[in-house]
């Protein structure tokens, strides 16, 4: 079964400065797709950014980026310019390439300081 | 553009009473989902469908029914309710078996059993 593990249960930035949030996943699908999604207190799950494994170059979406390392099964978020609207839970989330099930990490509960 | 809605947004059950949680979509999605997400963790699938007249479960069904009688209606059903059931409970939907394609998670129904 797949897996989806997110080490940092909480992390903090500085408005306007940069953070990395981690995601690592566990699979034997060659061909599968992660997903990144925030959390606010709201409790909406807002889509941030998605990535296809067959595609090596890393998804960006503004102020948000991906490091997808496929080798090391591992796929962060960078939020630059980080803004107090940010803060959120974020959740990974991986789908493999017949299934229609996302299966989620964690969670990482980001603090934007002002 | 209503989206993914679900009624109610909070309840509280006694043990044993049943209940049945509504989600409704109106973007024509024939792939529904429900996710129950307990305190500090990540969303886990109760049950799913890939249309009308077709539900299957997820990782977590037990205590849980669902049925799927028109594309825009999932309801989750509790029987017996329990307190290993108090969650926050999401509906979501997506276009087709597309794995890229994201899904649109409703708001969020929050559940206690006392």
């Amino acid at each position: 079964a797949q897996t989806v593990t997110q080490s940092q249960p909480e992390m903090s930035v500085q408005e306007a400065e940069t953070v990395t949030l981690s995601c690592t996943y566990d699979t034997s699908e060659s061909d599968y797709y992660l997903f990144w999604y925030k959390q606010p207190p709201s409790r909406q799950m807002i889509l941030v950014i998605r990535q296809e494994a067959y595609k090596q170059q890393n998804a960006t979406e503004n102020r948000f980026s991906v490091n997808f390392q496929k080798a090391a099964k591992s796929f962060s978020l960078k939020i630059s310019d980080s803004q107090l609207g940010d803060a959120a839970m974020y959740f990974c989330a991986y789908r493999g390439p017949y299934g229609n099930k996302l299966v989620f990490g964690a969670g990482t509960i980001l603090r934007v300081k002002s | 553009n209503a989206g993914v809605t679900q009624t109610p947004k909070f309840r509280i059950l006694k043990i044993g009473q049943s209940m049945t949680l509504q989600c409704t979509q109106d973007m024509n999605h024939n792939y529904m989902y429900w996710y129950r997400q307990d305190p500090g963790m990540g969303l886990k699938l109760i049950y799913y469908s890939v249309g009308a007249g077709i539900t299957d479960k997820g990782e977590v069904p037990n205590g849980y029914n669902v049925s799927r009688s028109t594309t825009e209606d999932f309801p989750l059903r509790l029987e017996l309710a329990a307190p290993s059931q108090t969650s926050v409970y999401f509906c979501a939907s997506s276009w087709d078996r597309t794995p890229n394609q994201p899904q649109h998670f409703g708001d969020g129904t929050r559940l206690s059993i006392l």
